[in-house]
């Protein structure tokens, strides 16, 4: 069965304070890794998709990598409109029509 | 607004009446996901549908619940006989055969009283 852990659980940065948070999975044939991010009381608001290991993209102060266990979102210089919750996904191995998420990272950045 | 789009945003319901929800997927987009999110915990596929047909269910979704999607277009999440377990957010997802990644729409808040 996939899993997908993602640590911390949440994370109290200062402003201009950059970090990384974690994604570890398990799951038979990787055909990808998502990120998303969650504001209180609002859906998913997708940011990223990883093929592959040793992609990387980034997004403002966000970057994403992956290696073929996890998979890292490094925050340079945050601000506090940064603070939401970041949940990480990866597909099924028999498609794109099922994916299993982590429980998230709850950020909060503070002025 | 080209998003997805859920209704209600929010509903509450006494213990044992059945609810529906709707959900409207960015035009272009032939899939739809339904997911179940809890406080504190990532969401939980429920159901995927292509086009009109509904491809994939998950354990979840017990036989108290009931999705369509019919002529494609917006699709229906019924729950009948609510219980209180039954709270949670509901999202609904949508994406196109030529992308992998999924938009999310704003949810359905579900309280079971």
């Amino acid at each position: 069965e996939d899993q997908v852990t993602q640590s911390p659980e949440a994370l109290r940065l200062q402003e201009g304070e950059s970090s990384s948070l974690n994604c570890s999975y398990t799951v038979s044939g990787l055909r990808g890794l998502f990120w998303y991010r969650q504001d209180p009381g609002k859906g998913p608001e997708f940011l990223f998709t990883l093929y592959s290991a040793g992609e990387e993209k980034e997004k403002e102060r966000l970057k994403a990598t992956l290696t073929k266990k996890e998979s890292f979102l490094h925050i340079t210089a945050p601000k506090p409109e940064d603070s939401a919750t970041y949940l990480c996904a990866v597909p099924h191995s028999g498609g794109y029509q099922k994916v299993t998420f982590g429980t998230g990272t709850k950020l909060q950045v503070i002025p | 607004d080209t998003g997805v789009s859920q209704n209600p945003r929010h509903k509450i319901t006494k213990r044992g009446q059945n609810v529906t929800f709707r959900c409207d997927p960015i035009s272009e987009h032939n899939r739809l996901y339904w997911y179940r999110q809890t406080l504190g915990q990532g969401p939980e596929f429920l159901t995927y549908f292509q086009n009109e047909a509904q491809l994939e269910k998950s354990r979840l979704l017990s036989d108290r619940f009931s999705a369509e999607r019919p002529k494609g277009s917006f699709s229906t999440l019924e729950i009948q006989r609510t219980e209180q377990g039954d709270s949670a957010m509901y999202l609904c997802a949508s994406s196109s055969i030529l992308n992998t990644e999924a938009f999310f729409g704003q949810g359905t808040r579900l309280t079971v009283v």
